[in-house]
């Protein structure tokens, strides 16, 4: 089954931690992305990948850093020096830029 | 500044009516919009999309219209559903913009839907 998979659901951290999400795709998309919602917030995009070892911020990524070592594999890290990390992380890939997107299920990291 | 505007936070509709969902954009370059439902505490999934060279876009109990001069579109469901009932995200792009942000998806903020049986 082809899809995107985020590990693990719940992730709880202390503050001052970074913490990694993983995100896995085997649908061979060339392009992926990072995005977090919080309530009355929508969708805002953190980082965006179009091609292997190639990233570009987006919208907010001030306190996150991604790798993109492998076409299927986009980790995001949230690191110390991002303000308010308590938010519902999701992952996304597609063929390429413009097309539609597919999402996985989303990690909700809480940190105190 | 947001490009891609759902006024509605909300929508509560009778099972078996039509549930309209509003959605506005300021960015005249875009030219593909995608209209996403999400389930809380799951990913959204692609509902349904339109190119600015149609104004409307059918499937199934979905339609998408678009208002290009308006610079509006609009998502009917019909008859509505007790499962309809999530957050609707409407985005917008414009694929040309190659390597540019507006390639990327924007997203308006989201409506959420109730059906009520």
């Amino acid at each position: 089954d082809g899809g995107i998979t985020q590990s693990p659901k719940y992730l709880f951290r202390k503050e001052g931690q970074n913490v990694t999400l993983s995100c896995e795709q085997n649908l061979n998309h060339d392009a992926m992305y990072w995005y977090r919602q919080d309530p009355g917030q929508g969708l805002r995009l953190i980082y965006y990948s179009q091609i292997v070892n190639d990233f570009q911020k987006g919208d907010i990524a001030e306190g996150y850093s991604v790798s993109r070592e492998k076409k299927e594999s986009f980790p995001l890290t949230v690191t110390s020096a991002q303000k308010n990390p308590t938010a519902f992380y999701l992952c996304a890939s597609s063929t390429g830029h413009g097309a539609e997107q597919y999402f996985g299920p989303g990690t909700r990291l809480t940190v105190t | 500044d947001q490009q891609v505007k759902q006024n509605s936070p909300s929508l509560s509709v009778q099972e078996g009516r039509i549930s309209i969902l509003n959605c506005d954009y300021t960015n005249s370059m875009f030219d593909y919009f995608l209209w996403y439902k999400k389930y809380p505490a799951e990913g959204p999934t692609f509902l349904i999309s339109i190119s600015s060279i149609k104004d409307k876009n059918e499937d199934g109990r979905f339609t998408v219209f678009l208002n290009k001069s308006a610079k509006h579109l609009s998502l009917h469901i019909v008859p509505s559903q007790p499962g309809d009932s999530a957050v609707y995200f409407c985005a917008a792009t414009n694929p040309m913009n190659y390597g540019g942000s507006q390639g990327n998806l924007i997203f308006g903020k989201g409506t959420k839907l109730s059906v009520k049986p």
